[in-house]
């Protein structure tokens, strides 16, 4: 997988806007960029990916950059419940590792009220 | 929809003990993963499956076996438990989508394991 860096914790208040940012220096072309979240003690939860145009979904926006080595999760109205860990990442395409997800220490996101 | 299943969702071992961690998909997801997340670390990738009958090895798959006979469930086994197996154990599956970068995991609720 493409190495990512995301800073370790950010704070957000309640209602305000989270912006996580992630770099991603070394993607490739076919490789999309994917977010996670773990809310403490459960299992990963898919929150959005995307290629190279920017995506929003229910949960979340995604916003790449045009030359593709950073993105930003955005989450628009944050939550008490959107406290979790959020993962930045960019499996490989393609070959026998197709699918597979690494996952690094991510960014701690505390929302506060 | 269940999703992804996991059984137990608790477990005490001894050293030296084995088990047998089940988990199962209602999805008919050919992709099959097992995680281990220990304290304070992201997961880590134990095994793996791209479908009914066959597994790979992950990032660390020391002290683990695994099965995949029927396509909805993917079997963790223990043979020996040590204390270093102590930590939470997450299954995931997914139905790969090349023209999508289908990577969406789904997870189950995670299986947590000491060993003492």
């Amino acid at each position: 997988d493409a190495k990512t860096t995301q800073p370790p914790s950010m704070d957000c208040a309640e209602g305000r806007a989270a912006n996580l940012p992630c770099n991603h220096s070394t993607i490739s072309g076919n490789e999309y960029v994917y977010w996670y979240r773990q809310i403490h003690s459960q299992g990963p939860q898919y929150i959005i990916h995307g290629l190279k145009n920017n995506e929003t979904n229910e949960m979340a926006s995604l916003i790449i950059t045009e030359d593709r080595k950073s993105s930003t999760l955005i989450l628009p109205h944050a939550t008490l419940r959107d406290t979790a860990v959020y993962y930045c990442i960019v499996p490989n395409a393609g070959g026998t590792s197709y699918g597979k997800l690494t996952f690094g220490q991510g960014t701690i996101l505390t929302v506060h009220p | 929809n269940a999703g992804v299943t996991q059984t137990p969702k608790f477990r005490v071992l001894k050293t030296g003990q084995s088990m047998t961690l089940l988990c199962a998909q209602d999805m008919n997801h050919e992709y099959m993963y097992w995680y281990r997340q220990d304290p304070g670390m992201g997961l880590r990738l134990i095994h793996y499956s791209v479908g009914e009958g066959t597994t790979a090895k992950g990032e660390v798959p020391d002290g683990y076996n695994v099965s995949r006979l029927k396509k909805q469930n993917f079997l963790l086994g223990l043979e020996s438990a040590a204390p270093s197996q102590t930590s939470v154990y997450f299954c995931a599956s997914t139905a790969i989508s090349p023209s999508a970068g289908g990577v969406e995991q789904f997870f189950g609720p995670g299986t947590r394991l000491t060993v003492l």
